[in-house]
């Protein structure tokens, strides 16, 4: 099946600094790629869509100044945090799928992100 | 507008026993249904997805979900419980047209010795 993965699983970052987050898929060539965040005991929140060589669509209430996405192979995607905070603390889990409507969205193991 | 709704944050069963997670969905066109799961601190793993064909669907670790379109319902069932079960189960809903999937607020499923 296809392989979705993050780098880094974990990541402990000072307050003011950036992070980034990579999301590769190993197997095929991801068009599309989802940025999603996860709070404790919650759902998932789409924060982003991206497709390879454009800029990403942003959801409504998040700032793209701060989550910077960048899509710039088929296969790799990045997402910035500038600036941390700690309430950007969370789990980042992105997804890539071959295409956009009929296409399967496949998961990455998630980045747990803390901010002290 | 689509969503879905998962009854019950919390769902506890003894091992061995019948799991019934319920999902339930509105959408004005035919979904797409899906089931995940995720494990402490990972991400997420398909268990089995509707695609408009059979209307029960098998999916992995001995899953099975049944699309009723009636009730609007994608419930989620194992037969027997395992241990290795817990986890938090995640139903999604996608239209046809749209590429984003709409989730649920999750089950978690807590299995008792």
């Amino acid at each position: 099946g296809a392989v979705v993965s993050q780098h880094p699983s974990r990541v402990i970052c000072k307050s003011g600094t950036s992070v980034k987050i990579e999301c590769r898929s190993l197997d095929f060539q991801a068009t599309t790629m989802f940025w999603y965040r996860q709070f404790p005991k919650k759902s998932l929140m789409l924060m982003a869509t991206s497709n390879e060589g454009s800029k990403a669509t942003y959801e409504q209430g998040v700032e793209k100044d701060k989550f910077l996405i960048n899509h710039a192979s088929l296969t790799l995607s990045t997402l910035t945090v500038t600036s941390a905070h700690p309430e950007d603390s969370s789990f980042y889990i992105c997804s890539a799928s071959a295409g956009t409507i009929n296409y399967e969205q496949y998961f990455g193991p998630g980045t747990r992100l803390t901010v002290t | 507008a689509q969503s879905v709704t998962q009854l019950g944050s919390h769902v506890s069963v003894s091992e061995g026993a019948l799991v019934l997670l319920r999902c339930n969905y509105s959408s004005s066109v035919p979904p797409y249904l899906f089931w995940y799961v995720q494990y402490p601190n990972q991400g997420l793993q398909l268990l089995l997805k509707y695609t408009s064909a059979a209307t029960l669907v098998k999916g992995i670790n001995g899953f099975e979900a049944e699309f009723k379109k009636s009730e609007t319902s994608f419930h989620l069932t194992k037969p027997s419980a395992h241990m290795s079960d817990a986890a938090e189960y995640f139903c999604a809903v996608k239209e046809d047209s749209n590429y984003q999937l709409i989730w649920g607020a999750g089950t978690k499923l807590i299995i008792k010795p």
